[in-house]
């Protein structure tokens, strides 16, 4: 059974840094390609990173150069550092999975929440 | 990459259809055959329900239809029940590799 079950949340002061992680099972992390996704409370969802199976990876404006996605293949394990925390990135994050030479994202993880606040 | 348009809200009755329109650009929407929706009760994960425009997931009811004109997707329930009242989300692959939502439609069912 495919699972992603996501931690790492919590409560971080403006400037902090968090690394959220994604375990994986049921599937091979690396095989596929995974995202994070990101919903402020009360708005929709956002799209935040993405690692394809060659380990191209990009990133939405918004994040770019504060935000770094990883995996750790042994541990079948998806990672998303976060650095520079602001307000704004107060949501919970989702990491999903798409099958390769898919177009959608057919599992996703419970989701971790963080929040950023003085 | 700004969000892909959708109506705020769209209601409906028991049995009725309802249609949310879920509008991008070329160089998303337009651009791709990679238009997907899902769909989320409160405090739930997000959940597939139509891929690549027009495909159904196995599980997902036929109820739930998916087509596509230009740059503009839409997402289609027919035979409305309470079970269908959520939040609806399209979202594109885009030009640049990366992906695109839409700001969401809260659909209530009357």
């Amino acid at each position: 059974e495919v699972q992603l079950v996501e931690s790492g949340g919590g409560l971080i002061q403006p400037g902090g840094s968090l690394r959220l992680s994604c375990v994986a099972s049921g599937f091979t992390v690396s095989s596929n390609y995974m995202s994070w996704v990101r919903q402020a409370p009360g708005k929709g969802l956002e799209w935040v990173s993405v690692i394809y199976k060659g380990g191209n990876t990009y990133y939405a404006d918004p994040v770019k150069g504060r935000f770094t996605i990883s995996r750790d293949n042994p541990k079948n394990t998806l990672y998303l550092q976060i650095n520079g925390l602001r307000a704004e990135d107060t949501a919970i994050y989702y990491c999903a999975r798409g099958q390769p030479q898919t177009y959608y994202f057919d599992y996703w993880g419970q989701g971790t929440l963080v929040t950023v606040s003085s | 990459q700004s969000a892909l348009t959708q109506p705020a809200s769209v209601s409906g009755s028991p049995g009725q259809s309802i249609t949310i329109s879920c509008t991008g650009t070329s160089s998303d929407v337009g651009g791709y055959s990679y238009v997907s929706w899902y769909q989320q009760h409160p405090g739930k994960a997000p959940k597939l329900m139509i891929y690549d425009v027009i495909q159904r997931p196995s599980g997902v009811s036929n109820r739930f239809s998916g087509s596509k004109s230009g740059n503009t997707a839409s997402l289609t329930i027919s035979g409305l029940q309470a079970e269908d009242e959520a939040d609806y989300y399209c979202k594109s692959y885009t030009s640049s590799s990366r992906w695109v939502f839409g700001g969401g439609t809260k659909v209530t069912v009357l």
